[in-house]
């Protein structure tokens, strides 16, 4: 069964840092295009980043861009999230999400449960 | 960057009525567009993606249209089970927006 699960989640004061994983099963991790989608509490879906298979392309939405890093270790079969110098609009919840084919350009296809950053005095 | 919008932001049907929804790029974007459908309190399900292309296991209710900078969602017979917010997303290039969503429910 493909599986994304999400940790590292908490509550963090404005200006820290928190890194986020997320461990794939039940598929070949290495061949896929990973992303991180965050949806903060009432609003919509927005895309955070993306990471081709091989890490050669990495990709940020300019709210984030500067702040967090995404990472990814293929020996591990994981995804990851350090996000630096965090903000109150970071707030949200943050899913791991895979491309739905692999080797092409296609959306996301499988979606982790989520993991919930809060960032708060 | 492509900014992505849809519309009606929420809408009222019956069960069994047609519901349109509009997804627009402000640029084009050929056909990478998807759709997603999030049910409350749920993980969003990739509904349609190629802007037409119906993801195994969809209901044949759903349909897509579109491409270049305009397209729509059609649910032919809204069902109960259809209540959801229904996001657009473009997946061409970086950043992938999706679009701000809209909220059907069943009056």
């Amino acid at each position: 069964e493909v599986q994304l699960v999400e940790s590292g989640g908490g509550l963090v004061k404005p200006g820290g840092s928190l890194r986020l994983s997320c461990a794939a099963s039940g598929f070949t991790f290495s061949s896929y295009s990973m992303n991180w989608v965050r949806q903060a509490p009432g609003k919509g879906l927005e895309w955070v980043s993306s990471i081709s298979s091989s890490s050669s392309y990495i990709y940020y939405a300019d709210s984030v861009k500067g702040r967090f890093t995404i990472s990814r270790d293929n020996a591990k079969n994981s995804l990851y999230l350090q996000m630096n110098s965090l903000r109150a609009e970071d707030t949200a919840v943050y899913y791991c999400a895979r491309d739905s084919v692999q080797g092409v350009v296609t959306p996301v296809g499988v979606w982790g449960q989520g993991t919930t950053v809060t960032v708060s005095s | 960057d492509i900014q992505m919008t849809q519309s009606p932001s929420s809408l009222s049907a019956s069960v069994g009525d047609r519901v349109t929804i509009t997804c627009r790029a402000s640029q084009g974007i050929s056909n990478y567009l998807a759709w997603y459908q999030q049910k409350p309190g749920k993980v969003p399900k990739l509904l349609i993606y190629a802007a037409s292309t119906l993801q195994s296991g969809v209901p044949s209710r759903f349909s897509g249209s579109g491409s270049g900078t305009d397209f729509t969602l059609t649910i032919s017979s809204l069902q109960p089970e259809d209540v959801a917010t229904y996001y657009c997303q473009k997946y061409n290039s970086a950043p992938r927006s999706f679009g701000p969503g809209t909220k059907v429910d069943i009056k």
